[in-house]
C-alpha cells in the first residue's frame, strides 16, 4: 500500500471559477482514485484511472495520470458552492488497502 | 437504501470501557475496510476483510482493536479499554472491485 499526498492543503475560489489539485505518490500503481469528503460525512468515490490511462472525464471533473512523474491531478470546472469539501487521492495496488493522504480542503465561495 | 450503513452513528464512552461498531456492507460486496479518521488528517487505514477473511491489519493497530466479519456479510469492530486517543470517526468501506464505498461512519467521543 502506499499512500498518495495532495496538493495545495487547502485552496479558496470564487464560484464558476475552475479548481486544480494535484497528487503525488512514489511506487508503481494499478490505478489512481479520487474521493471527495464533505465536513462530518463519508468519503464518496469520484473517479478512478488505471495506469493506462493518461485522462479521464466524468461530467465536471478531469483526471490527469502521468505515472513517468508520479503524478496526477483532478480539475472540477465551474465550481459551485456545493463542491466545498475535502478531496483525496488513493494510488492503489491490486488487491491492496487504500491509503490515504491528509487531503486539499476545497472552499468555493458565492 | 443499499449503501452502506454504520451503527450507531455516535458513541461517548468513559475511558477504560469497550465499545463495539457495526458496518453492514453493501450486499454483493466481498471486501470490507474499517478506517479511523481524526480532525484534519485522511481516513487511517486499519482493517480489511475479504469475505470472513481478515487479509491485512495495519502493524499500527493496538491489540486493543479486535475486528471480526464472521459470516462474511457484516463487520463489528471493538475497542477494549478505550483511551481519550481513541476519539475519532471510524468509516467502514465495501468494495467488489477497486472502487470503495464509504458509509456515514460513526463517531466516538472518549471522555
Amino acid at each position: 500500500s502506499q499512500q498518495g499526498e495532495e496538493d495545495p492543503q487547502a485552496l479558496s475560489i470564487q464560484e464558476g471559477e475552475n479548481a486544480t489539485m494535484n497528487c503525488s505518490y512514489k511506487t508503481s500503481i494499478n490505478n489512481l482514485q479520487w474521493y471527495r469528503q464533505n465536513s462530518g460525512r463519508g468519503l464518496v468515490h469520484l473517479i478512478l484511472i488505471r495506469s493506462n490511462e493518461r485522462e479521464k472525464h466524468s461530467g465536471r471533473l478531469r483526471v490527469t495520470l502521468d505515472t513517468s512523474k508520479k503524478s496526477s491531478s483532478l480539475l472540477i470546472t465551474a465550481s459551485r458552492a456545493a463542491d466545498t469539501a475535502s478531496y483525496f487521492c488513493a494510488p492503489a495496488q491490486a488487491g491492496t488497502a487504500l491509503i490515504f493522504g491528509k487531503g486539499t480542503t476545497l472552499s468555493v465561495s458565492s | 437504501d443499499t449503501g452502506v450503513s454504520q451503527n450507531p452513528r455516535h458513541k461517548i464512552t468513559k475511558r477504560g470501557q469497550n465499545v463495539t461498531f457495526r458496518c453492514d456492507p453493501i450486499s454483493e460486496h466481498n471486501r470490507l475496510y474499517w478506517y479511523r479518521q481524526t480532525l484534519g488528517q485522511g481516513p487511517e487505514f486499519l482493517t480489511y476483510f475479504q469475505n470472513e477473511a481478515q487479509l491485512e491489519k495495519s502493524r499500527l493497530l493496538s491489540d486493543r482493536f479486535s475486528a471480526e466479519r464472521p459470516k462474511g456479510s457484516f463487520s463489528t469492530l471493538e475497542i477494549q479499554r478505550t483511551e481519550q486517543g481513541d476519539s475519532a470517526m471510524y468509516l467502514c468501506a465495501s468494495s467488489s472491485s477497486f472502487e470503495q464505498y464509504f458509509g456515514p461512519g460513526t463517531r466516538l467521543t472518549v471522555t
